[in-house]
């Protein structure tokens, strides 16, 4: 079976652009998060989804967005990129988001110029 | 307040021994976790203890969990290159899937 995909794997934009990035949970899994994780430090929680509805959102701001689709796919938008933004992003899946085991992608590594 | 917090840096000779320890603060996480990242890579899921146990092993691996000191740990039996790695400990405050990380500890085996 497959894991967690995401796409593209590497990202590179200019301050102000846009960026969309997708996840792909596993099969039969309908809850998916995303984190952020800058370099040399843990990863942070952006935003979790479940059936289709937000459940959780981190401390981040509006520039942030997200959205989960019926076959529980997600994209990620950032608009109006920062420097800071630069970051490797990483989606996870779990069954539900009552505190199952979370399986994480391999990452949308984001370059910010 | 949310925070974990762990040691920067270990480093084991091949066949040690490794224990990585974390703190963490929200008393309401019913599961914690260990996370492993190897170089430009996600996490993968190592191993996970539910927030009434003790003790936890799996392996190689053990986990040991003091609930009244907020204290958790992981113990790498017979540790071996392919170990070496970022070593990541989460909690899940509320029951929820928002995971928060510590830092990580970045684990060095040398032969």
């Amino acid at each position: 079976d497959a894991g967690v995909t995401q796409s593209p794997t590497h990202l590179i934009k200019t301050r102000g652009q846009q960026v969309t990035l997708r996840c792909s949970p596993i099969s039969g899994h309908k809850s998916v998060s995303w984190y952020q994780q800058v370099l040399g430090q843990g990863p942070q929680f952006i935003f979790q989804y479940y059936e289709k509805e937000e459940r959780g959102r981190g401390n981040f701001p509006d520039r942030f967005s997200a959205r989960q689709f019926p076959n529980y796919s997600s994209e990620l938008n950032v608009n109006a990129l920062l420097l800071g933004d630069s970051a490797l992003y990483l989606c996870a899946s779990s069954l539900d988001p009552w505190g199952n085991e979370q399986f994480f992608g391999p990452g949308t590594r984001l370059t910010v110029l | 307040g949310e925070d974990v917090e762990q040691s920067l840096f270990l480093s084991v000779r091949e066949g040690d021994s490794s224990v990585i320890n974390c703190t963490y603060t929200d008393s309401s996480s019913t599961y914690l976790y260990w996370y492993k990242q190897e170089p430009g890579a996600g996490l993968q899921l190592l191993t996970y203890i539910f927030s009434n146990m003790d003790m936890k092993q799996d392996q190689r691996l053990t986990v040991l969990l003091n609930k009244k000191d907020k204290h958790l740990s992981l113990r790498i039996a017979d540790t071996q290159t392919g170990d070496s790695a970022i070593y990541f400990c989460a909690e899940s405050p509320d029951n929820t899937d928002k995971l928060i990380f510590g830092t990580g500890t970045r684990l060095q085996v040398f032969p």
